[in-house]
């Protein structure tokens, strides 16, 4: 079956610029994250939705970075007046319903998104 | 808070060789832990994982231990194959038995040699 997707892949930006990166995760997945993995970087934590509330966004560096999943399926991440350390790879990860113990997160490719 | 550490790489075996990827983590609650792989050119894909003390989750030949005593989870196989050439991150899920964002150390690159 369809697995994550994330569009665009990459992404070139000038510095100042706003972006938007896309999320589509695996139908019927509950949870959705987003992480920051820097090159050479393990992913971190940037925030977390459950359908469409958003339980955890202590992860998101400042308030340039947004997150939205309105209908609970798709979400986007929003970057504004980019700066040249928001380059990175963003990752998206989904999971299905909670069944008591923490459910695999399944991540999608990625976006690297290029600063200049 | 919480934290992974695991061995910087990257690590050069040739194929057939005994792997050990070591793993210790530091979390306030009592964590589940995960082992994911990144081959290359591909996302990050789950290898294994584990939910309790002294569990051992295996994969595709791939095995590890969860230590409560040392707070450990060291990633472990046998015999190498070129096509195990990967980066291996381990993680930790703290949120008991809910969900929230996993908690990754920064990456092994595992390089095997024909």
């Amino acid at each position: 079956g369809a697995g994550v997707s994330q569009s665009p892949r990459y992404k070139v930006a000038k510095r100042g610029q706003d972006v938007a990166l896309r999320c589509d995760p695996i139908s019927g997945h509950v949870s959705l994250f987003w992480y920051q993995q820097a090159l050479g970087q393990g992913p971190e934590f940037l925030t977390y939705f459950q359908n469409e509330a958003q339980l955890d966004k202590s992860g998101l560096p400042s308030d340039r970075f947004f997150a939205e999943r309105p209908e609970g399926s798709v979400s986007t991440l929003k970057i504004q007046r980019t700066q040249q350390e928001d380059s990175a790879v963003y990752l998206c990860a989904s999971s299905p319903p909670l069944s008591g113990t923490p459910e695999t997160q399944y991540f999608g490719p990625g976006t690297r998104l290029l600063v200049l | 808070g919480d934290s992974v550490t695991q061995m910087e790489g990257p690590v050069t075996l040739s194929e057939e060789a005994f792997l050990t990827i070591n793993c210790t983590y530091t979390a306030t609650g009592y964590p589940s832990l995960f082992w994911y792989v990144q081959y290359p050119g591909e996302g990050l894909q789950l290898l294994l994982k584990a939910t309790k003390a002294d569990d051992k989750g295996s994969n595709k030949g791939f095995e590890a231990t969860y230590r409560k005593e040392t707070t450990s989870f060291h990633l472990e196989k046998g015999s190498v194959q070129v096509s195990d050439s990967a980066v291996y991150f381990c993680a930790l899920n703290d949120s008991g038995g809910g969900a929230d964002g996993l908690t990754f150390g920064k990456g092994t690159h595992l390089i095997i040699q024909p």
